[in-house]
Formats: C-alpha cells, sequence, structure tokens
C-alpha cells in the first residue's frame, strides 16, 4: 500500500526565516511526486511534479528536491503570503486511474 | 484552476436526505475525481472516472454515487447511507502534469 507521510505538522517560522518541510514516502515504483499549496477554504494548487531522484524544481521562494525515499520543500526567505498548508502526493507506475495518495500536510505559518 | 467549477460552494443536508454536488470542468480533460478531506486527514478518494459514461470506486465510495453522462461534467451524490457526511468535497481533473483541483464544496448536516 502507498504511503506518504509530512512532517512537521505545523510550522512556525519568522519573515525571512528559512526552513524545510518533509515529505516520506513508500509506493510500488514511482510514476510522480507532486506538491500542492492549499489556502483554508480552497482548493489545493499545483506547485511541482518530480519524477526521478535528483530532480529538483523552482518557483519563486520554493524549491523542491526528490531523493528515493522523500522529498523536500524548501522555503527561502518567507513572506507572511507563504502562509499556508503544503501537500504531498505521490503517483505509483501501478494501478488505475492515476491515482494519487495524499499525505496530511503540512501547517506553514510566516510571522512578520 | 478556474476552468474547474464546484457548486454549491456550502451544502446543508438534513437527516436521510440525498444531496448532490455539482462539478463542471472547461479544460477538455477525459478524467475527473472526486476526494473528500478531513481536518487532519489526507484527501481520499471516493470515485474517478476515466471516460464518459464509466466510473470506478476509489478507497471511500460507500454512501456516495456518481455519474458521467458528458465529458464536461462529474456529479457526486451523497446518500442517506453516508453516515458522517460532514467535509470539505474537492473535485479534479487529470491534466497533462498531474491532478488539478476546483475550489470545493463544503458540507454540512444541520
Amino acid at each position: 500500500e502507498d504511503q506518504v507521510t509530512q512532517s512537521p505538522e505545523a510550522l512556525r517560522l519568522q519573515e525571512g526565516e528559512s526552513s524545510s518541510l518533509n515529505c516520506s514516502y513508500t509506493v510500488s515504483g514511482l510514476r510522480g511526486l507532486f506538491w500542492y499549496r492549499q489556502d483554508p477554504g480552497k482548493g489545493p494548487e499545483f506547485l511541482f511534479t518530480l519524477y526521478s531522484a535528483g530532480e529538483e524544481k523552482e518557483k519563486e521562494r520554493l524549491k523542491a528536491t526528490l531523493t528515493k525515499k522523500e522529498s523536500f520543500l524548501h522555503i527561502t526567505a518567507p513572506k507572511p503570503e507563504d502562509s499556508a498548508t503544503y501537500l504531498c502526493a505521490v503517483q505509483a507506475l501501478t494501478g488505475g486511474g492515476n491515482k494519487l495518495t495524499f499525505g496530511t500536510g503540512t501547517q506553514l505559518k510566516v510571522e512578520l | 484552476d478556474g476552468g474547474i467549477t464546484q457548486s454549491p460552494k456550502y451544502l446543508f443536508r438534513k437527516e436521510g436526505q440525498n444531496v448532490t454536488l455539482s462539478c463542471e470542468q472547461n479544460l477538455n480533460h477525459d478524467a475527473m475525481y472526486w476526494y473528500r478531506q478531513d481536518p487532519g486527514q489526507g484527501l481520499r478518494l471516493i470515485y474517478y472516472s476515466q471516460i464518459v459514461n464509466d466510473f470506478q470506486k476509489g478507497d471511500i465510495a460507500e454512501g456516495y454515487s456518481v455519474s458521467r453522462e458528458k465529458k464536461e461534467s462529474f456529479p457526486l451524490t451523497v446518500t442517506s447511507a453516508q453516515k458522517n457526511p460532514t467535509a470539505f468535497y474537492l473535485c479534479a481533473v487529470s491534466g497533462r502534469e498531474t491532478q488539478y483541483f476546483g475550489p470545493g464544496t463544503r458540507l454540512l448536516v444541520l
């Protein structure tokens, strides 16, 4: 069974204080690992897809990396508007429907 | 994603009542999904459809039903058999890179 574990559950940072969110996964062959951002009361917003170990992707203050067992979302010099819940999901090579398995998310709060 | 609409934003259900959540897309994608989100839990797959007139159960299909008569539409009915329906319901479509989500419907029980 595919599993995704995210840590920490919640993170509070000061503006400009860089940090990383972790996503550990077990999957029977990885097709892709996905990061989303979710604001309260809204649908998840797609950030990145990573396909193979060693791959990195960046968008503004966010950088996602991937190893064979985990992914990190690095946040450099965060701003209050980066406050949100960050979700990680995996998609297996096998199984129908291109289904995603999600973690429970990391709730990030960036304070002035 | 601006091409996915869900309605209503809030929905109230009385005991024993069936209610239907709407999901429409204008992105011309074949695959559509319904997820349920509860506090402290990851998104859980209810049903998915990869093509018109075909759909498959996800991990928590009991108490729910769907139809896929048109490519653009994938409505979800929460039946009276679903004993704990209070949740945030999310519709998604499968795009080039990943699944893209609608804005969600919050279902509350009166």
